[in-house]
This record gives structure tokens, C-alpha cells and sequence, in this order.
């Protein structure tokens, strides 16, 4: 069974720059999330989408970050503009929509902003 | 609101002895509470999860992790170490819910280094 795919693994980038990564979960996932992990602490939800609708963004800096879900499979998340304090990595997850079903990671997006 | 505490950030351990990772959370009602591991340049891998019944989870590559409600403690461990489980691991809670948020709260991790 292929697992969560993420592109690019790695981006540098300026401060005011936009960036966006992509996901593609495991296939027959409806649930979909995107974690932060800033160097030294434990990940943290962005996002979690149930097939193409948003369930939580309580924690999305909307102000910059964005996501989306068009066909409820493929996800893109773009920040616009990045700042220093974005510098992360970006992990995308999935898992089968059961209530008691874990989360699955893709290998993650290393951004660096500079 | 949850959280989760791992009161070590790195734990070592010669090859061949047990090795305990700990961790104690807190959350509203009842919990839903899991270990990953993370790999160097890797992503988080599930090793074991708590939803109900028997407190003595088992799970990958030999791990178990105890449930305990009255401690709210959910620690890792493991019989025999072995170098390759040198890693970073992370506690995770969510509340028990059906629907809504399955939102993981992560502890920030304890960094395991088994020596030879």
C-alpha cells in the first residue's frame, strides 16, 4: 500500500515570498490534515479536511496560509507571504474517516524561510 | 483544552534493557491516546494507539505502552532495546469523539539513544 505522498521534501525561500506544497494521502482516506512541526516541538494541526470540506482551522493563520481540497483527494497548502517564523516542517496526514482510525504521515515539507 | 507532557527530552539506554518513554495528558473526558516515532529526515510513524479496553496496548516492533486513567499516564516501553530504535517519540491525545476535530495533540518529544 503506497503511503502519504508530499512534494517538494525540501524549499528555501525569502521572507515575503509565497510557497505552496502538495499532498496526495493514501488512497480510500477522506480524512486529510496538515500539521506544523517547528524544529524542537511536537507537530500541530493546521487543518483537517473531511473529503473536500474543512473541519478544523481553528489553528490556520488565515492571514497568510491557505488550503484547499478541490476533489477531495489531492491537497495543496500556500502560505503567502512567508515569514521567518514560518521556517517548519509541513506534514501532511490521512486516515480512514472511522472515529477510531489513526493518522498515517507523509514524510514532510522542510521549508526554510530566509 | 488538552495537552500532553513528556518530562524527558532525551532518554538513554544501553542495548538490551528495558527502556520506558514517559508521558502523562490531560483532556476532557475520555482520551484517544497514541505513540509515533520520528526518524531522522522521516515522518511520523505509528507505533501503538489506546481507544478502549485492555490498558496494556501492544504494538509495532515490539512496543507496548500502559494505560493508566487514575496517573492519566500513557507510558512507552519496551523490553529490550535495540540501537535501531534510536529515535525521537512523540505522545499524542485527542478527546474520544465520533465526529468533528480529530485534532492530535502532540507532546514535544523525547529523544531515545540506545547505546551499544
Amino acid at each position: 500500500e503506497a503511503g502519504v505522498a508530499q512534494s517538494p521534501r525540501y524549499k528555501i525561500i525569502e521572507k515575503r515570498q509565497s510557497v505552496a506544497f502538495w499532498c496526495n494521502p493514501i488512497s480510500g482516506h477522506a480524512t486529510l490534515y496538515w500539521y506544523q512541526q517547528i524544529l524542537g516541538q511536537g507537530p500541530k494541526l493546521l487543518i483537517q479536511f473531511q473529503n473536500n470540506g474543512v473541519v478544523d482551522d481553528s489553528q490556520l493563520p488565515k492571514d497568510r496560509f491557505s488550503a484547499e481540497r478541490l476533489k477531495g483527494v489531492d491537497s495543496t497548502l500556500k502560505i503567502q507571504p512567508a515569514k521567518l517564523e514560518d521556517s517548519a516542517v509541513y506534514l501532511c496526514a490521512s486516515s480512514d474517516p472511522a472515529w477510531n482510525t489513526e493518522a498515517f504521515f507523509g514524510q514532510g515539507t522542510r521549508l526554510t524561510v530566509v | 483544552a488538552q495537552s500532553v507532557a513528556q518530562p524527558e527530552d532525551q532518554v538513554n539506554v544501553a542495548e538490551g534493557n528495558p527502556l520506558t518513554v514517559k508521558c502523562t495528558y490531560s483532556v476532557s473526558g475520555n482520551p484517544y491516546l497514541f505513540w509515533y516515532v520520528q526518524y531522522p529526515n522521516r515522518g511520523l510513524q505509528f507505533l501503538l494507539k489506546y481507544i478502549t479496553g485492555d490498558n496494556l496496548v501492544k504494538g509495532s516492533y515490539g512496543f507496548e505502552a500502559e494505560f493508566n486513567k487514575s496517573q492519566t499516564s500513557f507510558h512507552l516501553k519496551k523490553p529490550s532495546a535495540l540501537v535501531s530504535d534510536s529515535a525521537l517519540y512523540f505522545c499524542a491525545v485527542r478527546p474520544v469523539t465520533r465526529a468533528g476535530s480529530y485534532q492530535l495533540t502532540f507532546g514535544k518529544g523525547t529523544k531515545l539513544s540506545v547505546i551499544p
